[in-house]
């Protein structure tokens, strides 16, 4: 069964930085792209950022370009996001999902993160 | 940039009922090499993460019931629900994945 979990997420002043994880088990991690997308409270979705299974390819949103990234350690099945300048427009929850080709087939439960002073 | 209009965004169903939604995307979603249409749609259930029902504009996922049914070509696209079931009510979300990836605003479905 494939698992994706989030971990990481908090309350967080703004300017400051947050790192979140993504644990994959039930496939094989390292065959697959992985997508970071986000939801604001009572928002839509928002697609954060995207990492090819070998990280030669790495996309960004504008939204967060030159202040996010994303990076993956398939020897830990582990994908991440490392946040920095986080600004209040950040808050939302989280989601890291598997990119089956170009297409984002399974989703974890997402973290939240809350950027407030 | 590619946008992504979806309508209604809200739409009030009784069960039984069939039910239509639209997606528009700024510029065609359909490549010419594969002849593919790169849109997914997606149902999202209070509380839930979103859950893949369509692929490629029409094909299911597996398991997703055949009353859920993609169609569209180019910029043009809809989901229809032959029969609206209570489980069904939700928001339902097309995404493209033709230039990086985005989403509509999303259509929520409520009970009459």
């Amino acid at each position: 069964e494939v698992q994706l979990v989030e971990s990481g997420g908090g309350l967080v002043q703004p300017g400051r930085s947050l790192k979140l994880s993504c644990l994959a088990s039930g496939f094989t991690f390292s065959n697959y792209g992985m997508n970071w997308i986000r939801q604001a409270p009572g928002k839509g979705l928002e697609w954060v950022a995207s990492i090819s299974s070998s990280s030669s390819y790495i996309y960004y949103a504008d939204t967060v370009k030159g202040r996010f990234t994303i990076s993956r350690d398939n020897a830990k099945n582990t994908l991440y996001l490392q946040m920095t300048s986080l600004r209040s427009e950040d808050t939302a929850l989280y989601y890291c999902a598997r990119l089956r080709t170009v297409v984002a087939d399974y989703w974890g439960q997402g973290v939240m993160v809350t950027v407030s002073s | 940039d590619i946008v992504m209009t979806q309508t209604p965004s809200s739409q009030a169903v009784s069960a039984g009922e069939k039910v239509t939604m639209s997606c528009k995307s700024s510029q065609s979603l359909l490549y010419s090499e594969n002849k593919k249409n790169y849109l997914a749609w997606y149902q999202q259930k209070p509380g839930q993460s979103p859950k893949l029902l369509i692929s490629w504009a029409s094909t299911r996922e597996s398991g997703v019931p055949d009353r859920f049914i993609g169609s569209g070509s180019g910029t043009d696209f809809t989901l229809t629900i032959s029969s609206v079931q209570a489980e069904d009510l939700a928001v339902y979300y097309c995404e493209q994945y033709y230039d990086t990836w985005t989403f509509g605003g999303g259509t929520k479905l409520e009970l009459k």
